[in-house]
């Protein structure tokens, strides 16, 4: 069973902040992919990864930027956090053969 | 790149009747077409996929057809059951290229007993 593990649920952080969103799966898949889930707007690509120390942009990066340096561990950074970043992440790993994603649990994260 | 439109926001119907959700895509070239069901505080899980080699796919309750000409692919649910009710996401992308799929915007299901 594919286990992808986000680091925090629920965060509450201030304007301005820097902000660290973790992300770690157990079954040795290439693809990484941190979306964004609003109401009425479906889930959003923000950055992926298809190896350590590689990322390509999605259809969101601005405001954003990830790090890949282990294959298993994909992180998702706010350098700066804006309230118009309040809202749903998910993480989510896909299988080389079947093309599924498979995601997190999500971290809902607030900024005030 | 990939467009994906998706409707309705929400549907409603009674256990036991069946329901539809549509979605349209830009990209001819798209060939793979997955949809996820997201229940309430819960995380996306894939239901069911389709092929652009193939027009229908059935599993139990669920199927899903594809019109690669008007470029529209549906799901249908028949017989349905309370719990039934999620967030239904359907998507499209070109398999074997970026392999990143673009997302409808989703469906609010609610099954009224």
């Amino acid at each position: 069973d594919v286990k992808v593990t986000q680091s925090s649920r629920y965060l509450v952080k201030r304007t301005g902040e820097k902000v660290f969103l973790e992300c770690v799966q157990d079954m040795d898949h290439e693809n990484m992919f941190w979306y964004r889930q609003d109401p009425g707007l479906g889930l959003r690509l923000i950055y992926f990864s298809y190896d350590v120390k590689m990322k390509e942009k999605g259809d969101i990066p601005e405001g954003y930027s990830v790090s890949r340096e282990k294959k298993e561990r994909f992180s998702l950074i706010l350098e700066s956090a804006s309230t118009n970043q309040t809202s749903m992440y998910l993480c989510a790993t896909q299988g080389a053969s079947t093309g599924e994603l498979f995601f997190g649990e999500g971290s809902r994260l607030t900024v005030l | 790149g990939e467009n994906v439109e998706q409707h309705p926001s929400t549907l409603s119907v009674q256990e036991g009747d069946s329901a539809v959700i549509k979605c349209t895509y830009s990209d001819s070239a798209s060939n793979y077409f997955p949809w996820y069901k997201q229940e309430l505080g819960k995380r996306p899980q894939l239901i069911i996929d389709i092929r652009s080699n193939v027009g229908e796919k059935k599993d139990q309750r669920i199927a899903v057809t594809l019109n690669k000409t008007a470029k529209h692919f549906s799901l249908h649910i028949t017989e349905t059951q309370p719990e039934d009710s999620a967030v239904y996401f359907c998507a499209a992308t070109l398999r074997g290229s970026a392999r990143q799929l673009t997302f409808g915007s989703g469906t609010q299901l609610t099954v009224l007993p």
